[in-house]
């Protein structure tokens, strides 16, 4: 039981270039999310899902794009990076929410340098 | 609009000293509210929340409706205690959406 992992670990781009940020979760959570993490600024959600086929957007969207073709998976997408999008990224999952809200399981993150 | 203010970015105590970390929410309705934590080198996860009014690591967080905050407190804090922690109230606009604090960074000093 790997939890969430998020693949790559590490990556830097060009102004520019596009690349795909790759959840995966295996505790058949409906809810998957998209953070990002800035100095100073907490986490900020970009986008999520409640489901399969299901996407939302988040606090801020802007610049990115998701898709959740499968239950486990979840991709975050940068179409042309910006140095503004030099971030860590955390995805979490959780399951449906309860009346109260659920716990939320993070991934081990992804440092994303835009030069 | 919800928000939730964590006024401590930094926090330095000693080690056996008690320590306190803030967190103010400006909220509708009754909060369920979480203290995530990050310790270097590790995920974010969830330390403990105030449906459960647990124990979590010696620390507790007792929400007071009347001061809208949720505190995360421990009378002894240890040097694994040093992390970074985020209050998260629900974000009322998603489905189990989480708003996160700017977070405070507590050092314990040995």
């Amino acid at each position: 039981n790997a939890g969430v992992t998020q693949t790559p670990k590490f990556r830097v781009l060009k102004t520019g270039q596009s690349m795909t940020l790759l959840c995966a979760q295996d505790m058949n959570h409906e809810y998957m999310y998209w953070y990002r993490q800035d100095p100073g600024m907490g986490l900020r959600l970009i986008h999520y899902s409640v489901g399969e086929g299901t996407t939302a957007k988040g606090e801020v969207p802007d610049g990115y794009n998701v898709s959740r073709l499968k239950k486990q998976n979840f991709l975050l997408g940068l179409e042309s990076a910006a140095p503004s999008q030099t971030s860590v990224y955390f995805c979490a999952s959780s399951y449906s929410v309860g009346a109260l809200g659920e716990t939320q399981y993070f991934g081990p993150g992804t440092r994303l340098l835009v030069l | 609009a919800q928000r939730v203010t964590q006024p401590e970015k930094l926090l330095s105590v000693f080690k056996g000293a008690p320590v306190e970390l803030k967190c103010n929410y400006s909220y509708s309705g009754s909060p369920e509210l979480f203290w995530y934590v990050q310790y270097s080198r590790q995920r974010l996860q969830l330390l403990l929340r105030h449906i459960s009014r647990e124990s979590i690591k010696g620390f507790t967080a007792d929400l007071n409706k009347g001061e809208t905050s949720f505190h995360l407190k421990k009378p002894f804090a240890q040097e694994e205690d040093s992390a970074m922690y985020y209050c998260a109230p629900p974000d009322q606009t998603g489905a189990n959406n989480l708003f996160f604090g700017t977070g405070t960074r507590l050092t314990v000093i040995p």
